[in-house]
Parts: C-alpha cells; sequence; structure tokens
C-alpha cells in the first residue's frame, strides 16, 4: 500500500524567512502533485512533477522530485503572509490498475506571520 | 476551457436521510472522473473513480455508492446517511485521452471542483 508522509504537519513562519516542506512516498511513482488549499476552499494544483530530478518554480515556491529517494520538497522562498494555507502532495502509484488515482499527505498547514 | 461543477455546495442532513451529489465537467470528453473525501483529521480519501460511462471502482467500502450515467456526469449517492459521512466532498478529473504522454505532460494535472460541505447530524 503505497504511502505518503508529509513534514511538518504545522509550520509557522516570519515573512521573509525561507523554509522547505518535505514529501516522502514508500513506493514506486514518477508522477507526483502539489496542492494548495486554502481554509473551507477546493484544492488548486501548484505543481506537478513528472521526471527523476523535475524542478518547477512559480513565484516564491519551488518543488523538486527525486524518485530515487521517493523525495520532493516544496521551497519557500522570502515568505509572505498571502502564502498561509494547506499543502498537500499527492502521488500516483506505478502499480497496476492505476488510473490516475492520487494518495494524499495528510497537509502541512502554513501559517506566515508578520 | 474546461470547468467543474459540484452542486450543491453545502448540505445539512439528517441520519438515515439520502444522498445525491452531482458533479459536471464541461470542455473536454471522455475524463476520468473521481470522488474524493476530506474529513475532519483524516485528509483527503479517494472514494470512487470513473474511466468511462457506466464504469466505476471503488477503493473503500462504505455506506456510498457512485454512478457516471453520462460522460461528463459523475454521481455520488447513499440510501441512508451515517454521521461518519460527513465532509468536505471533492470531484476531480483528468484528460484520459493526453494523461502520460510525454508529448503532452502540462496536462496531467488532475483538477478539482469547488466541493460540497456535507453535514450530518
Amino acid at each position: 500500500e503505497l504511502k505518503v508522509e508529509q513534514n511538518p504537519l504545522f509550520l509557522s513562519m516570519q515573512e521573509g524567512k525561507n523554509y522547505t516542506i518535505y514529501c516522502n512516498y514508500s513506493t514506486t511513482s514518477d508522477r507526483l502533485y502539489w496542492y494548495r488549499q486554502d481554509p473551507g476552499k477546493s484544492l488548486e494544483s501548484l505543481f506537478v512533477l513528472l521526471s527523476n530530478g523535475a524542478v518547477k518554480q512559480e513565484g516564491r515556491l519551488m518543488a523538486s522530485l527525486d524518485t530515487k529517494a521517493r523525495l520532493s520538497t516544496l521551497h519557500i522562498t522570502a515568505a509572505v503572509h498571502d502564502l498561509s494555507a494547506t499543502y498537500f502532495c499527492a502521488v500516483v502509484p506505478n502499480y497496476g490498475g492505476s488510473q490516475g488515482n492520487l494518495i494524499f499527505g495528510k497537509g502541512t498547514k502554513l501559517s506566515v506571520k508578520p | 476551457s474546461q470547468t467543474i461543477h459540484q452542486w450543491p455546495a453545502t448540505l445539512v442532513q439528517p441520519v438515515g436521510s439520502p444522498l445525491s451529489l452531482e458533479c459536471t465537467v464541461e470542455g473536454t470528453s471522455n475524463p476520468n472522473l473521481y470522488w474524493y473525501r476530506q474529513a475532519a483529521g483524516r485528509g483527503l480519501q479517494l472514494l470512487f473513480y470513473s474511466v468511462g460511462i457506466g464504469q466505476i471502482s471503488s477503493e473503500v467500502p462504505q455506506n456510498l455508492s457512485a454512478s457516471r450515467p453520462q460522460d461528463r456526469q459523475f454521481i455520488l449517492s447513499s440510501k441512508k446517511l451515517l454521521l461518519s459521512d460527513s465532509g468536505f466532498y471533492l470531484c476531480a478529473w483528468i484528460d484520459r485521452v493526453s494523461y502520460g504522454r510525454a508529448d503532452q505532460r502540462g496536462t496531467d494535472t488532475q483538477y478539482f471542483g469547488p466541493g460540497t460541505r456535507l453535514t450530518v447530524l
């Protein structure tokens, strides 16, 4: 069974600081997603990482994927209050029968304080 | 452009009552469709997925069922709701034709609808 673990689960940051959220998964996958969720809202797609060594950046967020280590990171640079949200990573397992089904981590609740 | 709708946005139902949640997708054909549930303290869990009309796969045993009567319509149902059915229900889709194709990797995103918040009392 595929397990996806995120850490930390809660993160309180000061504006202007840098931090990294980690996502580990337990079986082979070459397809990893990062989503953002604001309170009471649905999921917004941030990044899709499809190959080993993939790196994508959007604004103050940068995501990377190491399929050999089964690890993805979401790096936050010079955090601002608008980044406060819950961030989820999700993985599509490689085993047979998978039809794009996402297995989610528990999410990292990020709070950026002035 | 593609859009995904869910109806209703919020719902409060008594225990033992029936349920019907609807999801529709516009602007695409033959998508894969998914139902996820986000319950307090339990994260996001895949409930059902469908690769075509009338084709439903269940990921976890539960009090719910799903149907896909049309290509772009996905329905989540229950005959008798339980307290544990409370949660935020999210429908999602992917473009099945281009999914996983190296020349169209930008379309591999799984898109989520606005969600239905269900409270069972």
